[in-house]
């Protein structure tokens, strides 16, 4: 079975910092992206992580932890047009089929 | 980055008629494009894996006979609604596999299809 479990909504204020966690339990695991929605948009690509530890572009940073199942994306320095979705997405490769399947997404709302 | 184009990015039909939506690579060639669905405020469920010169495989759930899916060539997979009932309305978003890059998908705009 494929779990990916993220937060539904969350706050945060300009300026500030915020961290989107996700959990994950898939048959398969070859990868773990972070991607960005605006709303009626399609989404745009952040991170990638397929092995354990931080990556670091700009005011993004994505961490994995393969043995834990976890994942998280931080933001740093955050602006209004950071308001937007953000989906933890697995690539599992099962029986060869690679695949990405998308968590549930995290509605983020930024404050002035 | 390399781009992906849909066509058309809106469209309202009738209920009962079928609709056709074009996913397109503009400057790769992509094997596999992906397919996905998704509802207001919800994640994207991908529908179905296609693949060029052969048939796709959908996701569980996912009816071929109702949503149509041909890769006839490397840059263009298409998605056909038959029969289309307002249930059906959503934003379908494709996606294609750039077999230089060994892992990012690249996303088209999304198709707004609206049945009524």
């Amino acid at each position: 079975g494929q779990n990916i479990d993220q937060p539904t909504e969350m706050t945060a204020t300009e300026g500030a910092i915020v961290q989107i966690n996700c959990t994950y339990q898939t048959s398969g695991f070859n990868g773990l992206f972070w991607y960005q929605q605006h709303a009626g948009e399609a989404p745009t690509f952040l991170s990638y992580n397929v092995l354990d530890g931080l990556e670091e572009k700009g005011r993004f940073s994505s961490f994995l932890s393969r043995s834990k199942g976890y994942s998280y994306l931080l933001l740093k320095e955050l602006q209004m047009k950071d308001s937007a979705s953000y989906f933890c997405a697995v690539r599992d490769r099962p029986n060869r089929d690679d695949k990405i399947i998308f968590g549930k997404g995290t509605r983020l709302h930024i404050l002035p | 980055g390399a781009v992906v184009s849909q066509h058309p990015s809106r469209v309202i039909c009738k209920s009962g008629t079928s609709v056709k939506i074009e996913c397109r690579s503009l400057d790769f060639q992509a094997t596999t494009m992906f397919w996905y669905r998704q509802f207001p405020k919800k994640s994207l469920m991908l529908m179905a894996t296609s693949n060029e010169g052969s048939k796709a495989t959908y996701e569980q759930g996912v009816e071929k006979d109702k949503f149509l899916i041909n890769h006839a060539s490397l840059t263009l997979s298409t998605l056909t609604v038959t029969s289309a009932h307002p249930e059906d309305s959503s934003f379908y978003i494709c996606s294609a596999r750039d077999p230089g890059v060994d892992y990012e998908q690249y996303f088209g705009p999304g198709t707004r299809l609206t049945v009524t």
